[in-house]
This record gives structure tokens, C-alpha cells and sequence, in this order.
């Protein structure tokens, strides 16, 4: 009864490189929700999916960050061209129903180094 | 629109003594509050939520935490701290409208002193 699995648990990019960062949502859910946790800061939403769809991506950064989810594999975070502020732990939480009482089930997180 | 405040981003106490970690939110529509847990290098796990049921929460680990409306508060409170308890800890909200798009405070560190 596995729960919502990321991967990989630990990246190191240089300045530049691109990021990709996975999540596979708990077995039955096809609700994703991304968040980032900066350095001493709380989460921030990113981005909301559903299978196929963008439900709503109002705390994505406008260029470099993109966000999928296929109908088939998991949920992907990509980050083009990183800078050092992309260095952040990046949460996927996932849940079973779009409105229900709101509770998320998250993953253990990819922390992101930017060299 | 909704929003989250965590007074005090770090809270030391001793092992035995009371917790108490302030959480004060705003929502323009009936919330449902969340405490949530980290440990180091880990995800969030849910500790209690309140959705307009009971105002009084009992969670994992001997926490409860009170929903006053007056106050637009949901502080999280144990009556003995553990070691094990050292963790951050974060407060978040959402609302029927905004379904499960949960709004987080800024976090609160709780040190347990020996």
C-alpha cells in the first residue's frame, strides 16, 4: 500500500542544466498537487493536475517550470535552465477526489541543488 | 482569498512542559484547518484537521488543537512534550471553494529541550 512516491529524492544540477523531478500519486488518487519549499520558508503551491489536464497552475513561475500528467506514468515537474534560487524542496501531494476536506497526502519530497 | 499566519518561526520548550503553537488564519468562507508535521528530510504528515465539525480536534500523538471563530484561531496545543516531538510544524487552510488547494503558514520549529 505504497504512498505517494517521488523521485529522485535528492538532485544536483549546475546552472543551466534542466530538472525533472517525478510523482506517482497513491494508488486510486488522479488528483496532483505540487508545492515548493524554499530555505526556511513554508510550502507554496505550484500547480494542480488531473490526469491530462492543468486545473490550475497560478503559483507556476511563467517561464522555465512546466508541469504534466500523463494519462499513463507519473506526474512530472520540469524545470529548464536552472539558477540557483530553483534550489528548493519540491513536495507532490496527491489525493483522491478534487473536493472533498482537503486533505493531501504527500510525498517525501525531491530536494533540488542548484550548483 | 485565504491566508495563514504562525506566530513565532521557532518555539523551544522542555520535554514535559506544555506546547502551544499559534495558528491564526483568514478566509472569506467557512475554513477547514489542517496541522501537518514535518520531520527532517521527510513529507508532511497529517496530524488533525477540523472541517466544521467538533471545534476541538484530538490528533496523532496526544495533539488537539481548537477552532475559535471569534479569533479566527486554530492553535495546536499537547500537555506534554516529548523529545520525539521536535519537528516543524505547519498550519494550513482551505475552504469549500478552493477544494483541496491547502494554503500553508510559514511554519513553526519546535525544539524539546532534554
Amino acid at each position: 500500500n505504497a504512498g505517494v512516491m517521488q523521485n529522485p529524492r535528492h538532485l544536483v544540477r549546475r546552472r543551466g542544466q534542466e530538472a525533472r523531478l517525478r510523482c506517482s500519486p497513491m494508488k486510486g488518487h488522479s488528483h496532483v498537487y505540487w508545492y515548493r519549499q524554499l530555505p526556511e520558508e513554508g510550502l507554496k503551491f505550484m500547480v494542480y493536475l488531473q490526469k491530462e489536464n492543468i486545473i490550475d497552475e497560478s503559483g507556476m513561475p511563467k517561464e522555465r517550470f512546466s508541469a504534466e500528467f500523463p494519462k499513463e506514468g507519473p506526474s512530472i515537474l520540469r524545470i529548464q535552465q536552472v539558477v540557483r534560487g530553483d534550489s528548493a524542496a519540491y513536495f507532490c501531494a496527491s489525493s483522491p477526489r478534487e473536493r472533498g476536506t482537503g486533505e493531501l497526502f504527500f510525498g517525501e519530497g525531491s530536494r533540488l541543488t542548484v550548483l | 482569498a485565504q491566508s495563514v499566519t504562525q506566530l513565532g518561526s521557532h518555539v523551544s520548550v522542555s520535554e514535559g512542559a506544555l506546547v502551544l503553537l499559534r495558528c491564526n488564519y483568514s478566509s472569506s468562507v467557512p475554513p477547514y484547518l489542517f496541522w501537518y508535521v514535518q520531520y527532517p528530510n521527510q513529507g508532511l504528515q497529517l496530524l488533525l484537521k477540523y472541517t466544521s465539525a467538533a471545534t476541538l480536534v484530538k490528533g496523532i500523538n496526544g495533539f488537539e488543537a481548537e477552532f475559535k471563530k471569534s479569533e479566527t484561531s486554530f492553535h495546536l496545543t499537547k500537555p506534554s512534550a516529548h523529545m520525539s516531538d521536535a519537528a516543524e510544524y505547519f498550519c494550513a487552510v482551505t475552504n469549500n471553494n478552493a477544494g483541496n488547494m491547502l494554503t500553508f503558514g510559514g511554519g513553526t520549529r519546535l525544539m524539546v529541550k532534554p
